[in-house]
């Protein structure tokens, strides 16, 4: 069936380093992916998003990186920070007879030490 | 100023019993959902409506009624409660409803079913 997941649960950096959250998808014909990020006790917030025309998109100290081959997707994180301590979630946009519907993956655990 | 905010925050209520939960976006957008968070941070969407239609229903059992009073409210009523409703509702918007990945939550109010 159609899923969009993720490898790592947990993953746990230390202050100052790069992350890497990946994703993996299953459905091919999927072509628009976000990033969320959701801190304890709050609502997920938008972080980047990527459309399939494209391989690489960067942010403010992110970049997310498409691999349509593999069906795999990354979001990579800059000198992570304190703040970056969250769960990550990759999603799928899909149109749904004219309505946005994000399928969301399972999500990882950022945690960062200190 | 809170741009989606949600009302109550928590919920504790025993099975059977109907409780609303209350969602408004001062951001001016067409488009509100209702997602669901389970215990283990699955979000899945319930609702999305787009100027007070309703887009989206995701199989949701009809116990669950969202109403729009108007593009700027979605709110959502439940009858019935059951154990397995308990979980974490977020309301969001988005300016349009098709072709974006971008959704502003709420933070979303936890609902627990005794």
């Amino acid at each position: 069936g159609e899923s969009v997941g993720l490898h790592l649960p947990t993953l746990s950096v230390q202050e100052g380093d790069n992350s890497i959250i990946n994703c993996a998808y299953s459905n091919s014909a999927s072509d628009y992916f976000i990033w969320y990020k959701q801190e304890s006790g709050k609502g997920p917030q938008f972080i980047i998003d990527i459309r399939s025309n494209m391989d690489k998109r960067q942010g403010q100290r992110v970049t997310v990186l498409l691999n349509k081959t593999v069906k795999h997707l990354s979001l990579q994180i800059a000198a992570t920070q304190p703040g970056d301590s969250a769960v990550y979630f990759c999603a799928e946009n899909r149109d749904a007879g004219g309505g946005n519907k994000l399928t969301f993956g399972t999500g990882t655990q950022l945690k960062v030490e200190l | 100023d809170t741009a989606v905010s949600q009302t109550p925050k928590y919920l504790v209520t025993q099975m059977g019993n109907d409780k609303s939960i209350k969602c408004e976006q001062n951001l001016g957008h067409d488009t509100m959902y209702w997602y669901k968070q389970d215990s283990k941070k699955f979000l899945k969407i319930m609702f999305s409506y787009n100027n007070k239609e309703l887009i989206i229903n995701e199989t949701v059992p009809n116990r669950f009624s969202p109403k729009s009073p108007d593009k700027a409210h979605l709110n959502l009523h439940i009858n019935s409660l059951e154990l397995g409703d308990s979980a974490v509702y977020f309301c969001a918007s988005s300016q349009g409803f098709m072709n974006t990945g971008e959704l502003f939550f709420g933070e979303g109010s936890r609902l627990t079913v005794l």
